[in-house]
């Protein structure tokens, strides 16, 4: 199968602070997905994007498919950004998870 | 839109008994239901792929005798954990495939805490 490393495995962030967050993908892929696991182990969907940049408030994401990297960047962060953020790739309708970065944000 | 739920959201049971958790897409009809298995401080692992009308495709190394999966409904698919055992707990979750043109994006209910005493 796919493998899929995300990195850095855990980061901390001062309030305010902007982080960008790194998933590589060892194969071509039709799509993928970053994902928000928030304390409570609920996944929040964040962007689903085969490729180019798309943007949604203090986030945004960027994937190079023909260099199978995907970015998460995170801007001003918040306390309520902590949590697992997960990427996920997509081959047919098979999806492929991260190893994660675990981000706790402290005020 | 694009909800999906799950009931229980925990669970607490003997060894030795069933477990059955629904996973229900709530406002999209979905071909194709996924089931996850989470342990603490990890990602999730892929257990089964579960298409409406047919069998579950497991994936290697997981026990489908054990791990029932129904998908009798567009909207509903259903994991039994038949005979638990202690190393059964763990946090599952399921996903539902939102198709749109020439997209395939999952979307995931909120999970169930299992724990087998």
């Amino acid at each position: 199968g796919i493998q899929v490393e995300q990195s850095p495995p855990d980061l901390i962030l001062q309030e305010g602070a902007n982080s960008t967050l790194r998933c590589n993908f060892s194969d071509s892929v039709n799509n993928l997905q970053w994902f928000h696991q928030n304390p409570w182990g609920q996944l929040i969907n964040l962007f689903y994007i085969p490729s180019g940049t798309k943007q949604n408030g203090r986030l945004s994401a960027t994937t190079v498919a023909t260099e199978r990297y995907s970015l998460l960047y995170i801007s001003s962060s918040q306390t309520t950004d902590s949590g697992v953020y997960f990427c996920a790739v997509i081959t047919g309708n098979q999806f492929y998870f991260g190893t994660g970065t675990s981000l706790t944000v402290i005020p | 839109g694009a909800v999906v739920s799950q009931h229980p959201s925990w669970v607490i049971c003997k060894s030795g008994t069933s477990v059955k958790i629904e996973c229900r897409s709530l406002d999209f009809q979905a071909t194709t239901m996924f089931w996850y298995r989470q342990f603490p401080k990890q990602s999730l692992m892929l257990m089964a792929t579960s298409n409406e009308g047919s069998k579950a495709t497991y994936e290697q190394g997981v026990e489908k005798d054990k791990f029932l999966i129904n998908h009798a409904s567009l909207t509903l698919s259903t994991l039994t954990v038949t005979s638990a055992h202690p190393e059964d707990s763990s946090f599952y979750i399921c996903s539902a495939l939102g198709l749109a043109a020439y997209s395939y994006e999952q979307y995931f209910g909120p999970g169930t805490r299992l724990t087998v005493t």
